[in-house]
Order: structure tokens, then sequence, then C-alpha cells
């Protein structure tokens, strides 16, 4: 079944305590990306990834980090989280930059 | 800046009334349309897609979509709602000066059985 699996679904930390949240699709998508999402904000683009070590900031890069070193994959890194980073996060994959997206479960995380 | 914009934030009707949420964008050029349900507590999940072709276009579940070009904008409608189509629905436009997807805030949609 195609799919993008993110993991965890939930996740509570403290502020500073780094953390990942890791991203996988069987699709063989070049394309993939990270959004968080917040009331009244919609989605928010944080950094996505044309291809293998290919990154690039969205609108919202700032306390994230990525990478991309298979195809598959492409964690988030909270390397020093806030409490501002409290919110919804999904990954997304797709064939081409412009193509339909297909979007995991979501993580949930909250700083505290 | 571009922009995208879904001028209903929150909608409830009763089921069986028909349905048009609107969005709307900022810039011209050649774009590409989606519309996007995100149903509660699960992801978003395409709804339909505009490339090129026909502007009314249709999708799952019996929604539809009208591009209009002159007017920057992608309303989706559908005729009779049901108490399923209980959702949050997200505009996203592709394209413009930057080659980006832009999604819109959302609207969230309650029906009422």
């Amino acid at each position: 079944e195609a799919q993008v699996t993110q993991n965890p679904r939930y996740l509570i930390t403290v502020t500073g305590k780094k953390l990942t949240v890791t991203c996988s699709q069987n699709m063989n998508h070049e394309y993939m990306s990270w959004y968080r999402q917040d009331p009244g904000l919609g989605l928010r683009q944080i950094y996505y990834s044309m291809n293998v070590e290919v990154t690039d900031k969205g609108d919202v890069p700032e306390g994230y980090k990525v990478s991309r070193k298979e195809k598959r994959n492409f964690p988030l890194i909270l390397e020093s989280p806030s409490p501002n980073q409290t919110s919804l996060y999904f990954c997304a994959s797709s064939g081409k930059r412009n193509s339909p997206l297909h979007f995991g479960n979501g993580t949930r995380l909250t700083v505290t | 800046a571009q922009s995208v914009s879904q001028h209903n934030h929150h909608v409830i009707l009763s089921e069986a009334a028909s349905l048009e949420l609107g969005c709307n964008y900022s810039y011209g050029g050649t774009v590409n349309l989606f519309w996007y349900v995100q149903y509660p507590g699960q992801h978003l999940q395409l709804l339909l897609k505009y490339f090129s072709g026909d502007p009314l276009v249709k999708g799952i579940k019996g929604f539809e979509a009208e591009f209009i070009k002159s007017k920057f904008s992608f309303n989706l409608r559908k005729p009779s709602v049901q108490w399923s189509d209980t959702a949050e629905y997200f505009c996203a436009v592709y394209g413009g000066a930057t080659n980006k997807l832009i999604f819109g805030t959302g609207t969230l949609l309650a029906v009422q059985p």
C-alpha cells in the first residue's frame, strides 16, 4: 500500500531536549516536504527536498533541521525545541513538486 | 506576496444543503490548483485538482470545483452535503514567480444531521 509513515503520532517533550520526527515514503517520490498546521494559519511549509541531498527552506524553517540521505526518508529534527513549536506536523511526498501531495498521519508535538 | 485566501473560516450547514467554499489566489500565470480535505483526526487527502483543460473539475465524493481564471478563483461545490462531509477543507495553489505550493488557511465545515 502506498503510504507516508510518520513517527511518533504523539510526542510530549520539554524545552531544549533534541527530538527527531521520522518520515518515510514507499512510492519512490522525489519530492518530500514538512508542514506545520496551526489553528487559523493553515499549513505552513517548514522545509522541502527535491531529491536526495537536496533540501531547501520553506516559509517557517527557524528552529528546524532536515536531512535527505536516502530517497525514502526525510526526518525532521528539532535541536532545541521551544514551546512555540508546539503544533501538528505533517510530512508529505509527491512525484514532482507540482503533483498532488500524499500526507502522513501527522505528529502532534507538545513542548512544555 | 503570493497568497491564497479562503474567505469562509467556519461554515455550518444542514444535511442536503448545497455547499460552496471560496478560494482566491493572488498571482497570475500558469497555476495548478488543489482542494484537500481533512476529516477529524486524520491527515489531508486530495479531493480534486486542476492542471489544464475543462475548468470544471470533478473530484471524489460528489465534489466539484470551477477554475475561473479572470477571477483568480477555484471555488469548491457540492449540491447536497452529508453529515460525513464534516471536515476542514484546504485550497492550495502551485505556481507564480516562486513556483511554490501555498495553502489557504482552511474552512471548517460542520454538517448538522
